[in-house]
């Protein structure tokens, strides 16, 4: 089965722009987080998606939104960028059928958005 | 609500001696945890869960943890490390319902020949 892929890789934008990033889940999967990760903070959740309807979010600003298409792909986009928007974000896909912790989440290799 | 504390923000062991990598945890109901690695400029990958049953779970790479309820802790440790494993670990649980994952800052190992 081919993994949890996202596009693009790396991204490099200007303060007040918008950005789109994508995730392809896998194969049958049909749950899709989408995580934040920097130095100074970690790991940290941004939403959760399973049959297109957003299950849960984290402490975000409402920049920062998300979507998922009936065939699972999922794509988030951040509206008018801040500098501290520059991260790696990673996201993640699961069976995650009926919210049981014990379904394990796979990783994407991550986009790297810079904003200068 | 839920947390995870992983108590060393680095660690640094010698080739060929055991790793330790510790955890607490804190959930209102029973969790499930998780350890993942991520090797630089990589995703995260997935080490070894625990979902309430054996209380010892075995992962990938030699790696093992042990659930402990008592001191709602969930400690990895490899038997000989290698130069591989230096990458940085997180700790990670989840409760049913939550629909999310919540991370621990991570322990970055670091493997010396």
């Amino acid at each position: 089965k081919a993994g949890v892929t996202q596009t693009p890789r790396y991204l490099i934008k200007t303060r007040g722009q918008q950005v789109t990033l994508s995730c392809s889940p896998i194969s049958g999967h049909r749950s899709v987080s989408w995580y934040q990760q920097t130095p100074g903070q970690g790991l940290q959740f941004l939403f959760e998606y399973f049959s297109e309807t957003q299950r849960n979010k984290g402490n975000f600003p409402g920049r920062f939104s998300g979507r998922q298409f009936s065939n699972s792909r999922s794509e988030m986009n951040v509206s008018t960028l801040e500098l501290g928007d520059s991260a790696l974000y990673l996201c993640a896909s699961s069976l995650g059928n009926t919210g049981k912790p014990e379904y394990e989440q796979y990783f994407g290799p991550g986009t790297r958005l810079t904003v200068t | 609500a839920q947390s995870v504390t992983q108590l060393d923000s680095h660690v640094s062991v010698s080739e060929g001696t055991p790793v330790l990598l510790r955890c607490n945890y804190s959930s209102s109901y029973s969790p499930s945890l998780f350890w993942y690695v991520q090797h630089p400029n990589k995703g995260l990958q997935l080490l070894l869960k625990y979902t309430s049953a054996a209380t010892l779970v075995k992962g990938i790479n030699g790696f093992e943890a042990e659930f402990k309820k008592s001191e709602t802790s969930f400690h990895l440790t490899k038997p000989s490390a290698h130069m591989s494993d230096a990458a940085e670990y997180f700790c990670v649980v989840s409760t049913s319902g939550t629909y999310k994952y919540i991370f621990g800052t991570g322990t970055r190992l670091k493997v010396l020949a």
